[in-house]
């Protein structure tokens, strides 16, 4: 199984403020990562796919990059809704696809 | 629009049967390349993915839960299934259908989510 450490657990930014979170893969997933944000009581919804593709209507405040295994999320210029979990998820190989642990970003 | 909706028991008992439906529209499990798939979530913890199929009926599931996964599909009523045999009180979580998108690991489009309780 492909594993997939993300870090930090928590975080807290102020507006404006930009963040970086972090999901390092066991092995080479060759870029197949997405990131997804969950709002509290509310499903998972997809921010980047392929490491860095933005899916359609997400603000370009979120980016995506990678290095080596190491995979990040960037969010740029904080703002109140962006408080929510986030998840990565590795989508090279299965069974079983898996996800990081989640980050809960809090905005100060 | 692609929206996608579970339903299921609300609660069970252990040993039971979890019978879950997701029923979708904006797509169509027959269309070349497309999935659907279930993942999990207990209250305040991480997503575990638990199986997912295809629209040629190819099904591959999460290997942790060994043999108690079932999926399946109804193409015709745009409906996917998911049954988890002999429930015990971990298995007690928010369960989610969501969309794969045509020959993508990655779920573009989730519902809002079933919560099911196993308890005696």
């Amino acid at each position: 199984d492909i594993q997939m450490t993300q870090s930090p657990a928590s975080l807290s930014a102020s507006l404006g403020e930009t963040v970086t979170i972090e999901c390092l893969a066991s092995e080479d997933i060759y870029s197949n990562l997405a990131w997804y944000q969950q709002k509290p009581g509310k499903s998972p919804q997809l921010l980047i796919y392929d490491a860095s593709s933005l899916q359609d209507g997400v603000p370009s405040r979120f980016s995506g990059s990678e290095s080596g295994t190491q995979y990040s999320l960037e969010i740029n210029s904080l703002q109140s809704e962006d408080a929510a979990t986030y998840f990565c998820q590795q989508h090279h190989d299965y069974p079983p696809l898996t996800f990081g642990s989640g980050t809960k970003l809090e905005i100060k | 629009q692609v929206t996608l909706k579970e339903s299921g028991p609300g609660i069970l008992q252990p040993s039971q049967t979890l019978s879950l439906t997701c029923t979708f529209s904006g797509f169509s499990l027959s269309t070349y390349g497309m999935g659907v798939g279930w993942i999990r979530q207990p209250s305040g913890k991480g997503l575990e993915w638990l199986a997912n199929i295809w629209w040629d009926d190819d099904k591959y599931y999460n290997p942790s839960l060994k043999n108690r996964l079932t999926i399946s599909k109804d193409t015709s009523n745009n409906q996917a299934f998911l049954k988890i045999t002999n429930v015990d009180t971990a298995d007690t979580a928010t369960y989610y259908c969501a969309r794969m998108r045509p020959w993508e690991l990655y779920f573009d489009y989730w519902g809002q989510g079933v919560m099911v309780t196993v308890s005696s």
